[in-house]
């Protein structure tokens, strides 16, 4: 059964760049039949798509943030990455990382969420 | 403001049916399929529904989907205090570079 870890700092300072890693087990990154996606979720609201990734290296971003998003994936260690730089306040929130159909675009198994601060 | 429509929240008696709305526009919900998520406090997002109206394995047929035109529905039926959650609609919107885009989110109470 695939599932997804996050893992990364809580705690990030303002202006700099968070980065978080999403490792997948019991399952290839490499499947053809996915792509992989961020998702946050500020305290008390709503979900917001970051950004996804295919195991090509093919990415796709919110043009809300896709000044300051990077994600990439290494296939050799099962696992994507995160980076969003220049952070402010409003970019506290829970960071998940999601396995997504391709078809369809459910996103179907989701990590268990990691909280990041920003804060001085 | 999210682009996908849901009310704030619903309530129902246990064993009761409750259903939820998702409204959209042609380039979102009109065009695309509709999932379902259920978010229990503290938990990460749930799969319920993908494609409108199909089930994953392991989720029960008292959850059921819908699609009409630009608006999708969630049902509940036989209501558990085990179902109180934010349940989330989500679909592709192909006026924003065919980004994902969720509903606000309902917040289920089971009375």
């Amino acid at each position: 059964q695939v599932q997804l870890q996050e893992s990364g700092p809580g705690l990030v300072k303002p202006s700099q760049t968070l980065s978080l890693t999403c490792t997948v087990s019991g399952g290839s990154i490499s499947s053809g039949s996915y792509y992989w996606s961020w998702i946050r979720q500020p305290a008390g609201k709503g979900l917001e798509w970051i950004g996804r990734i295919y195991t090509s290296g093919s990415t796709n971003y919110n043009p809300s943030l896709k000044s300051r998003v990077t994600i990439s994936v290494d296939t050799s260690k099962n696992q994507f990455s995160l980076k969003l730089s220049s952070v402010t306040a409003a970019d506290t929130a829970v960071y998940y990382c999601a396995r997504v159909f391709m078809v369809g675009g459910a996103f179907d198994i989701w990590g268990q969420g990691t909280m990041v601060t920003v804060s001085s | 403001q999210s682009v996908l429509t849901q009310p704030p929240s619903v309530s129902a008696a246990p064993g009761q049916k409750v259903t939820i709305s998702c409204s959209g526009s042609s380039s979102n919900i009109g065009n695309n399929y509709v999932s379902w998520y259920q978010q229990l406090p503290g938990t990460a997002p749930k799969l319920l529904i993908y494609e409108n109206n199909k089930r994953p394995s392991g989720i029960p047929d008292r959850f059921s989907g819908s699609k009409s035109g630009t608006s999708a529905t969630l049902g509940i039926t036989g209501l558990q205090t085990g179902d109180e959650a934010d349940y989330y609609c989500g679909t592709w919107d192909s006026s924003l570079s065919a980004v994902p885009v969720f509903g606000g989110g309902t917040k289920l109470t089971v009375l």
